[in-house]
């Protein structure tokens, strides 16, 4: 299997702007987990899905994050209008269940600088 | 609600040293933690994962035990190499599944 898949790997953008971020899951895991990496707060997890269904959306910051998965093969978190302090490695995650056991696979992370 | 706090935050070492990293959380009601290894610019690579029922686990050079009650975790490397030099992060899981974790300790072996 070729791992947790994500792109773009950099991106940047100009405040205001739109931003998509996208993630392949590994085949056949049943949750997919959103996190956001800063120095100031280290890794911080944004939502998670099981069965392509929101579980726990606690940590998106605010209304102008959105996430989605249409399908158990595809994810997309979107940030729009995007600010500076969205600057991060937005890293994505699956796991298989049972979710209390077993580890999460990461995607390489997708590097955000809004300028 | 759960804190992660790893010391240190960053620790250099010559090569063939034995190291210990620390891990302490605050509340005792966690499924396992992981350690996992972050290189610069990827992602994370699990190392070693410890059920709340387990007292450590082991993978070649590596050792992680964990200590429920005291809330806490160490993850022990022997004969440290320069290929070792990473990030080491800590994470528990809670009960709604997710993880939290550690903001890590930069770790860096000098040959």
């Amino acid at each position: 299997d070729a791992g947790v898949i994500q792109s773009p790997r950099h991106e940047v953008t100009e405040m205001g702007q739109e931003v998509t971020l996208r993630c392949k899951p590994i085949s056949g895991h049943d949750y997919l987990f959103w996190y956001r990496q800063t120095m100031m707060r280290g890794l911080e997890l944004l939502i998670y899905f099981n069965n392509n269904v929101p579980i726990d959306d606690s940590g998106m910051p605010e209304d102008r994050f959105s996430a989605k998965m249409p399908n158990a093969s595809f994810s997309t978190l979107k940030i729009q209008p995007s600010e500076p302090r969205d600057s991060a490695v937005y890293f994505c995650a699956s796991s298989f269940p049972p979710i209390s056991t077993d580890t999460q696979y990461f995607g390489p992370g997708t590097r955000l600088t809004v300028l | 609600k759960q804190e992660v706090t790893q010391i240190p935050a960053a620790l250099s070492v010559p090569e063939g040293e034995n190291l210990v990293l620390n891990c302490s959380f605050t509340d005792s009601a966690i499924y396992n933690l992981q350690w996992f290894r972050q290189d610069p610019g990827k992602g994370l690579t699990s190392l070693l994962l410890i059920q709340s029922s387990q007292r450590e686990q082991t993978s070649g050079r590596l050792n992680a035990s964990l200590d429920k009650s005291s809330g806490r975790s160490t993850l022990y490397i022997a004969a440290s190499q320069p290929g070792d030099s990473a990030t080491y992060l800590c994470a528990v899981r809670g009960s709604q599944g997710n993880l939290i974790f550690g903001k890590g300790t930069k770790l860096s072996v000098k040959p």
